[in-house]
């Protein structure tokens, strides 16, 4: 099955800094690539997602890079805000299959004002 | 914070005891899961269902049971061979099939507020 490796596990940045938070899959089926923000105490919400057919996705300050060949993708929040701390986790699945996501580990973002 | 909702939201209970945790959506998705979270540990899939009548086992099903009688409903009856109970218990429904009318990926999980469940 797939496996979804996630880093780093905690993350410390300044206000303002950029935050890049990294993924890997092994199944190359995998076509959907969300990524979810879970706050202290509170539900996991989709952030952002990329599809293998496309290589970047950007939303604001954050954006999704996908390498298909290496089998990695990646998050970058740009100028962070201490509200962007949160737990990230990232997510591979193939849509129009299965549907069911492989979650990675998680990464605490820390983001010091 | 509408959709999905979880009961309680923190629940105790002695070792030995079975105990169910419920799960409602009235999002209309035909797909549920449930996880389980420990800290370092991600998202762990116990048990998910994509229709009505039919669940599959995830990959730390043992200790657990699920029902899906209807669509809006998916219970996990937390019983007493699992080994290691006290963790928090998440629920999510996604659409899974079709277009999505909300134009939103039919693969996104939307998930529960969750219950944390303390066996002692």
């Amino acid at each position: 099955g797939e496996n979804v490796e996630q880093h780093p596990s905690t993350l410390s940045v300044q206000e303002g800094d950029s935050a890049v938070i990294k993924c890997t899959y092994s199944d190359s089926a995998s076509n959907y690539f969300p990524w979810y923000k879970q706050e202290l105490g509170k539900r996991p919400q989709l952030i952002i997602d990329i599809r293998s057919n496309v290589g970047e996705k950007k939303d604001q300050r954050i954006a999704v890079t996908l390498n298909k060949t290496a089998k990695h993708f990646s998050l970058h929040i740009t100028e962070t805000q201490p509200e962007d701390s949160a737990v990230y986790f990232c997510a591979a699945s193939i849509g129009g299959g299965s549907y069911i996501p492989t979650f990675g580990r998680g990464t605490s973002l820390i983001v010091h004002p | 914070d509408g959709g999905i909702t979880q009961s309680p939201k923190y629940l105790f209970r002695k070792e030995g005891q079975n105990v169910t945790l419920s799960c409602e959506q009235n999002l209309n998705h035909d797909a549920m899961y449930w996880y389980r979270q420990d800290p370092g540990q991600g998202l762990r899939l116990i048990y998910y269902s994509q229709i009505v009548n039919d669940f599959q086992k995830g990959d730390i099903a043992e200790g657990y049971s699920v029902s899906r009688e209807k669509k809006e409903s998916f219970p996990l009856t937390v019983t007493s061979a699992q080994k290691n109970p006290t963790a928090f218990y998440l629920c999510a429904s996604s659409e899974n099939r079709g277009g999505s009318a909300s134009g939103r990926a039919v693969e996104e999980q939307y998930f529960g507020p969750g219950t944390r469940l303390t066996v002692t």
